[in-house]
Parts: structure tokens; C-alpha cells; sequence
């Protein structure tokens, strides 16, 4: 099976600037997240989608970052302004059903390296 | 709350030494804790998973883990080390229904 899409795999902008993120998820996974993952620090949620509605943005900076999942396939991420402590890789993972109760592993993408200026 | 550690940042072990990565948690109830890898320029690959029965679980790649419930830990093992084993290993363990919290990593360096 295809694995988790992301693209672009790198991107520079300078702070204030805005930026979007694509994954498209392995085919038939209902459940979708995307991670932050500072350099030197484990992944953190900072979304999760169940089909196209979201289960938990807790930990999404909601006054810079927004993310969809329309028609509950591809999803994007996006940072509208962007500041220097939010270089970092974004990365996107998918799993087959929700719950970790339901023995479904998450599967990664490679990610997207961010580097703000 | 929940969390988990990982108290070595960096190991380094020589080609086919034993190998041995810690993992600690603290959680509530009963834990369901993964080991995930990450090459460089990767995602993170599922190594091997715990949910319940035998504490010994196996995985793959040759990694193996063990829970141990009387001391919070998910330690991650191999007999002998491979150079392509040179990667970051994340513990996690999972938190509710369906979030996932993951440890700082260890950076696993291979020497020839």
C-alpha cells in the first residue's frame, strides 16, 4: 500500500510570513493527525481528525495555525504568521480507525522540515 | 498527567554489542506503550507495541521490549546491533482513546 504523502518535504520562509502543509493519508485510514516535532524533542499532537471532524486541537496555537480535512481525505495545515519557534518538521499520520484501543498503530509521512527566518 | 522519559539522549554502541534503550512512563491506568524508529529525513516506523498479555514483546528488526509494570518501564533491547540500526528510537505510550504521547528520543550512533 502507498504510505502517508506529505509535501513539500522542505520550506524557508521569513517570520510574518504564511505557509501551508499537505498530506494526503494512506487510503481508507479514517483517522488523521498532524505532529510538530521540534528538533531535539519528541512528536506532539497538534491535531487529530476522525473522518473530516476534529477530535482534539488542544495543543494547536489556533491564533496562527488552522488545519482542514475536507471531504476526510486530504488535510493541510496552515501557519499565517509565522514565528522563528515554529521551525520545526510537521509531520502527518494516519491510522486505520480511532483508538489505540483498536490495536491501530499510527503510520508516519516523512514530514515537512520548516525553517523560519 | 501522563508522560513518559527517556533519560539517555545519545547512546553509542560498536557493531553487533548488545543494545538497550530506556523508556519511563507515568500513567493511570493500563498503559499501552510503542517504540517507534526514525531514520534521517523519515517518518517514524513502528518498531513493536504493547497492549496486554505477555510482557516480552517482540518486534520488528530484531527489537524486543519488555514491560515491567512494578517499574514504569518499556525498555527496548537487541542482541547485536546492526550499522543500519543507527537511527532515533522514540518510546510512547498511549493516553486515553486515542492520543499518543512520545518521549524526548535517544539517538542511537553506530560504530564500525
Amino acid at each position: 500500500e502507498a504510505g502517508v504523502a506529505q509535501s513539500p518535504r522542505y520550506k524557508i520562509i521569513e517570520k510574518r510570513q504564511s505557509v501551508a502543509f499537505w498530506c494526503n493519508p494512506i487510503s481508507g485510514h479514517a483517522t488523521l493527525y498532524w505532529y510538530q516535532q521540534i528538533l531535539g524533542q519528541g512528536p506532539k499532537l497538534l491535531i487529530q481528525f476522525q473522518n473530516n471532524g476534529v477530535v482534539d486541537d488542544s495543543q494547536l496555537p489556533k491564533d496562527r495555525f488552522s488545519a482542514e480535512r475536507l471531504k476526510g481525505v486530504d488535510s493541510t495545515l496552515k501557519i499565517q504568521p509565522a514565528k522563528l519557534e515554529d521551525s520545526a518538521v510537521y509531520l502527518c499520520a494516519s491510522s486505520p480507525q480511532v483508538g489505540i484501543y483498536n490495536n491501530s498503530p499510527l503510520h508516519f509521512g516523512n514530514g515537512t522540515r520548516l525553517t523560519v527566518t | 498527567a501522563q508522560s513518559v522519559t527517556q533519560p539517555d539522549i545519545h547512546i553509542t554502541v560498536s557493531e553487533g554489542a548488545s543494545l538497550e534503550l530506556r523508556c519511563n512512563y507515568s500513567y493511570g491506568a493500563t498503559p499501552y506503550l510503542f517504540w517507534y524508529v526514525q531514520s534521517p529525513g523519515q517518518g517514524l516506523q513502528l518498531l513493536l507495541k504493547y497492549f496486554s498479555g505477555d510482557t516480552l514483546v517482540q518486534g520488528i528488526k530484531g527489537f524486543e521490549a519488555e514491560f515491567k509494570r512494578s517499574q514504569s518501564s518499556f525498555n527496548l533491547r537487541k542482541p547485536s546491533v546492526h550499522w543500519s540500526d543507527a537511527a532515533e528510537y522514540f518510546c510512547a505510550v498511549g493516553s486515553g482513546t486515542y492520543k499518543y504521547i512520545f518521549g524526548t528520543g535517544t539517538r542511537l550512533k553506530v560504530l564500525a
